[in-house]
């Protein structure tokens, strides 16, 4: 079965630029979030679409912004990036009743240098 | 806030021993979910329980939701070294967003 792809994998950024990551959710699945994980934390929710508009927002710097486009797929655009946006970013994906869980993308490991 | 407590936040064992992780809250939840992350890996979805009371069991896994549906539990019976990872307790809040406790570290040793 098809899962929640996201992309890239990993990626390397120094202070101050800018970076895009990218989700494609389960096909019907129509809610995408977007967490973030520190070293030893658990995963902190940034921000969520429902059929491509804004549908709740969490902890997500205003630095931060996403979107969600007519094919489903999602990007969490990240600028003036900060050492300590260094994380794994989650997609997540899940049919709107959500008894079978949220499924979650591999995840973009970001580190900022 | 509305955060979940999870305990303990780490837990070694030798494989064949028995783990429990738990969670609790300080208002009634309306659900909670559990999820797996392997190290290195993403969060993995184990079940759902809704019901007062409710037990679940997946194999060596077995899942409860207190009477007042403020405290879980997850069990599992005779540990493997693939149960090695962290576990979350998590719940559905406003929004559909998921909430997650702090997770509790299991370590297996052969």
């Amino acid at each position: 079965a098809a899962g929640v792809i996201q992309s890239p994998r990993h990626l390397i950024k120094e202070k101050r630029e800018t970076a895009t990551l990218k989700c494609y959710p389960i096909p019907r699945h129509d809610t995408v979030y977007w967490y973030q994980q520190g070293p030893g934390q658990d995963p902190q929710f940034l921000i969520s679409f429902y059929e491509k508009m804004q549908s709740d927002k969490g902890s997500i710097p205003d630095r931060f912004s996403a979107q969600q486009f007519s094919d489903y797929h999602s990007e969490l655009n990240m600028s003036s990036l900060e050492l300590g946006d260094s994380a794994l970013y989650f997609c997540a994906s899940s049919p709107r009743a959500p008894g079978d869980g949220y499924t979650f993308g591999s995840g973009t490991r970001l580190t900022v240098v | 806030g509305q955060q979940v407590m999870q305990i303990p936040q780490y837990q070694h064992v030798q494989e064949g021993e028995d783990f429990t992780t738990y969670c609790n809250s300080s208002t009634t939840l309306s659900n909670i979910q559990w999820y797996k992350q392997r190290p290195g890996g993403h969060p993995v979805f184990l079940i759902q329980l809704v019901k007062s009371g409710e037990v679940k069991k997946q194999k060596r896994l077995t899942f409860q939701f207190g009477e007042a549906k403020k405290n879980s539990s997850l069990h599992i019976t005779a540990t493997q070294t693939t149960d090695v990872g962290t576990y979350f307790c998590a719940r559905v809040t406003s929004g559909s967003r998921l909430t997650f406790g702090e997770g509790t570290q299991l370590t297996v040793n052969p």
